[in-house]
């Protein structure tokens, strides 16, 4: 079963536009990643957020985590007709470490 | 460093056969990890070596299995071949088995049965 769901499915954005997904879990995590397909092909790790963290930055991504809400949303400024991906959210909880992932946002980024 | 490398990258394969996935973590991981990917449901986990033990498996049939060797290479088998086993394969490397460790991820190897 998918522990993370994502919305919204597909989004789609002129360059330059920010684009915002989002992420809802259903149990206690130790910490959220975030990761971003290219065509069928291997994920790419973009960002982790720890259960203690509310907000972690890196370059044109910014990530939130609430875990009251048992939410996280990736946030990608400035976006370019590269950023154009599958972008899924993985949990992983307890003593287990597999990653438990979402259903995933296909973005497109429109020159 | 070098990423994680999968061989065979594509397979075609009827039902009823087997087939033998590989993977080659980063150089220094020990723990490798291995999803399913399918359209209908999704990215699922499948097992997790780590020194050469099963840490962890999901909720796949015993027909599907794995080794680790030595050098923290990885095999994954799937023996009787079904359609719904058309999927693409990813495995994933990490230094050791922290939770908190990033989990990185390999091209993936398509497998389509027929």
């Amino acid at each position: 079963s998918q522990q993370g769901e994502e919305d919204p499915q597909a989004l789609s954005i002129q360059e330059g536009e920010n684009a915002t997904m989002n992420c809802s879990y259903k149990t206690s995590i130790n910490n959220l990643q975030w990761y971003r397909q290219n065509s069928g092909r291997g994920l790419v790790h973009l960002i982790l957020i720890r259960s203690n963290e509310r907000e972690k930055h890196s370059g044109r991504l910014r990530v939130t985590l609430d875990t009251s809400k048992k939410s996280s949303s990736l946030l990608i400024t400035a976006s370019r007709a590269a950023d154009t991906a599958s972008y899924f959210c993985a949990a992983s909880s307890g003593s287990a470490r597999q990653l438990t992932f979402g259903s995933g946002t296909q973005l497109t980024v429109l020159p | 460093k070098a990423g994680v490398t999968q061989t065979p990258r594509y397979l075609i394969k009827t039902r009823g056969q087997q087939v033998t996935l590989s993977c080659s973590p980063i150089s220094g991981h020990r723990s490798v990890s291995w999803y399913q990917q399918t359209p209908g449901q999704g990215l699922q986990f499948l097992f997790e070596y780590f020194s050469e033990t099963q840490r962890n498996k999901g909720n796949f049939p015993g027909r599907f299995s794995g080794r680790q060797f030595s050098n923290s290479r990885s095999e994954m088998n799937v023996s009787t071949l079904e359609l719904g086993d058309s999927a693409l394969y990813l495995c994933a490397s990490s230094p050791s088995t922290r939770a908190e460790e990033t989990q990185y991820f390999g091209p993936g190897t398509r497998l389509l049965v027929l």
